[in-house]
């Protein structure tokens, strides 16, 4: 199976921060890699696919970037809706795996 | 826009059958190259995916799930569905249904159903 590891699993921030996530495949997936926000009682949400593209209706402050099999989510100016957990997942063969999650919260 | 609802129990005597429906609107489950999965997510954990259909009746399930799952798409209905056997409270769950695309991920989720496992 491919692992993803995500780091940091947690952090603090403020609004109006600049926010990177990092999620390490155990080998290389291409760019199969997605992110997803997901808020507390809630289903994820779709935000980068494709390791870079943009989701339909989502903020510009979000983008994802790769190099081999290291990818990032980065928020560029973090707003209060941002606070949540988020995820990456690939699917590049199966099973597909997600990340163990980053929670973003308040400084 | 596509929308998912999972119906199914809440509550599931350890040792029996897991089986939950995903009710699709807005499109069509033979539409595109979809396919249509489950996710779980266990209390204050992370993300599972279980296994995923396509509208052909092709199949993939995850390994650790060990023969216990099984997922149908009923084309006629517009619905695909879960078992998942022999559940024990490990399988305590919030469970997700979800369109899936190898190329752009799950774009479209169900709100998520808690099923308890619990004599």
């Amino acid at each position: 199976d491919i692992q993803l590891t995500q780091s940091p699993s947690s952090l603090s921030a403020s609004v109006g921060d600049r926010v990177t996530i990092t999620c390490r495949a155990s080998q290389d997936i291409g760019n199969y890699l997605h992110w997803y926000q997901q808020k507390p009682g809630k289903a994820p949400k779709l935000l980068i696919y494709a390791a870079v593209t943009l989701h339909s209706g989502v903020p510009s402050r979000f983008s994802g970037g790769a190099s081999g099999a290291d990818f990032t989510l980065t928020i560029s100016s973090l707003q209060p809706e941002d606070f949540a957990t988020y995820y990456c997942q690939h699917s590049y063969s199966t099973p597909l795996t997600f990340g163990g999650g980053t929670k973003v919260d308040v400084k | 826009q596509v929308q998912l609802q999972e119906s199914g129990p809440g509550l599931v005597k350890p040792s029996e059958t897991l089986s939950l429906t995903c009710t699709v609107s807005g499109d069509s489950v033979t539409s595109g190259s979809f396919y249509w999965s489950w996710i779980r997510q266990p209390p204050g954990k992370g993300l599972e995916c279980l296994g995923y259909s396509y509208s052909s009746g092709s199949t993939k399930y995850n390994p650790s799930l060990k023969s216990r799952v099984v997922i149908s798409v009923d084309t006629s209905k517009n619905q695909f569905s879960l078992e998942l056997t022999s559940v024990t409270a490990a399988d305590t769950a919030v469970y997700f249904c979800a369109r899936g695309d190898v190329f752009d991920g799950f774009d479209s989720w169900g709100q998520g159903i808690l099923v308890t496992v619990s004599s």
